[in-house]
């Protein structure tokens, strides 16, 4: 398995918290991701990163953010949590540009009561 | 708007029952066509990338082939271990987009 850790991999949080996500990886791939996944709608992407410091934003990024300080972490950030928001995230990292192979995490679980 | 959608949403296949999934697309620009495999519980795996119509990807009893409109993962003869949800995904010029992906199951 490519060497990607989600943390953490289960949170119950209230409507209205932060939550933070970070995704952790040891390829020092260039290229980190942050998808969401509901029933019915496939995998969408949230940001994505091309670089320290360098992100763009995805299909969904309202309501989230993301960081990027170190080649091998990438935060994501909801500021105020909504039921929306309740999802699967995962976080994926390529050496290439979007589009190329990927690898993904194991993925965060995340309600929002 | 940019479209990747699959069928059907579920198979049941008998082990050594061979099938075909259907990926079809709208998008401007494709640049590429990917395949994943996805078990419960777990991020989803790369299978293949295909680029342009015409071509081809094998792997085990899996293989992927594309035309302009669609592309098709065929599996022969299939055991109970290939059961899982297949999921496909087009980079068109600005853009990722994943289909909502097939639930196979395979019967022993």
């Amino acid at each position: 398995d490519a060497g990607i850790t989600q943390s953490p991999r289960h949170k119950v949080t209230e409507t209205g918290t932060p939550v933070t996500l970070r995704c952790h990886q040891t390829e020092n791939h260039r290229y980190m991701y942050w998808y969401r996944q509901d029933p019915g709608h496939g995998l969408r992407l949230i940001h994505y990163s091309y670089g320290v410091k360098d992100t763009d934003k995805g299909e969904v990024s309202d309501g989230y953010s993301v960081s990027r300080s170190k080649t091998e972490d990438f935060l994501l950030t909801l500021e105020s949590a909504t039921s929306s928001q309740t999802s699967v995230y995962f976080c994926a990292i390529s050496e290439g540009s979007l589009g190329t192979e990927a690898f993904f995490g194991q993925g965060t679980r995340l309600t929002v009561v | 708007e940019d479209q990747v959608t699959q069928s059907p949403e579920a198979l049941r296949l008998q082990e050594g029952e061979s099938s075909s999934l259907n990926c079809s697309y709208t998008v401007s620009g494709l640049r590429g066509l990917f395949w994943y495999r996805q078990d419960p519980g777990k991020g989803p795996e790369f299978l293949f990338t295909l680029y342009s119509a015409g071509e081809e990807k094998e792997k085990e009893r899996l293989k992927a082939t594309l035309t302009k409109k669609e592309s098709f993962l065929h599996i022969t003869a299939p055991k109970p271990e290939d059961s899982a949800t297949y999921l496909c995904a087009v980079r068109d010029n600005n853009d990722m987009r994943f289909g909502a992906g097939t639930r196979l199951t395979v019967k022993p």
